[in-house]
């Protein structure tokens, strides 16, 4: 079955700008989560959704949101672009959050801020 | 809050086993996780642990885990040069839905 897919795979923005990353989940999978990877902070929860609702947020500023549709599919945004930004976002698949059967991940999605 | 930790580095001869450390703080972890991540890529799970157990077996790889200690280690035996990569150990539980990562162990392998 195809895996988690993550579009654009590439990305670069100018500081001020907005972006909105997309993530397909797997068939039947409910629940997305996102995470940042940076080489200062390694890899930080972003949020996790599951069936539209965010049911969890980690520690960023509100210049992050996201939000999930009724196929589950769910797109992150990030609001007036800062350097720091910069980043691998990735985005997990589960079946309910739970972490019985794992998380799968995408390819991410590598955002450059300039 | 929760935490998890790693050392940065380890480096094998080709055929050897690898051990990958980690150690986490959260009492009310529920499954432990090991994921591989290989440049330019996301992250590949390798296998999990249910905290209630004590040891895994997945074909070239091993999982161990010592709660009391919050301890989990990662065996990979006859390593390859494939295997080199960045290994992620992580936990979560039920209730925080979501994974804490350690910072990774850069696997390096020697021919």
């Amino acid at each position: 079955k195809a895996g988690v897919t993550q579009t654009p795979r590439y990305l670069i923005k100018t500081r001020g700008q907005q972006v909105t990353l997309s993530c397909s989940p797997i068939s039947g999978h409910r629940s997305v989560s996102w995470y940042q990877q940076t080489p200062g902070q390694g890899l930080q929860f972003l949020f996790e959704y599951f069936s539209e609702t965010q049911r969890n947020k980690g520690n960023f500023p509100g210049r992050f949101s996201g939000r999930q549709f009724s196929n589950s599919r769910s797109e992150m945004n990030v609001s007036t672009l800062e350097l720091g930004d910069s980043a691998l976002y990735l985005c997990a698949s589960s079946l309910d959050g739970q972490g019985a059967a794992g998380y799968t991940f995408g390819s991410g999605t590598r955002l450059t801020v300039v | 809050g929760e935490d998890v930790e790693q050392s940065l580095f380890l480096s094998v001869r080709e055929g050897d086993s690898s051990v990958i450390n980690c150690t986490y703080t959260d009492s009310s972890s529920t499954y432990l996780y090991w994921y591989k991540q290989e440049p330019g890529a996301g992250l590949q799970l390798l296998t999990y642990i249910f905290s209630n157990m004590d040891m895994k077996q997945d074909q070239r790889l091993t999982v161990l885990l010592n709660k009391k200690d919050k301890h989990l280690s990662l065996r990979i035996a006859d390593t390859q040069t494939g295997d080199s990569a960045i290994y992620f150990c992580a936990d979560s539980d039920t209730g925080r839905r979501a994974l804490t990562f350690g910072s990774g162990t850069r696997l390096q392998v020697q021919p």
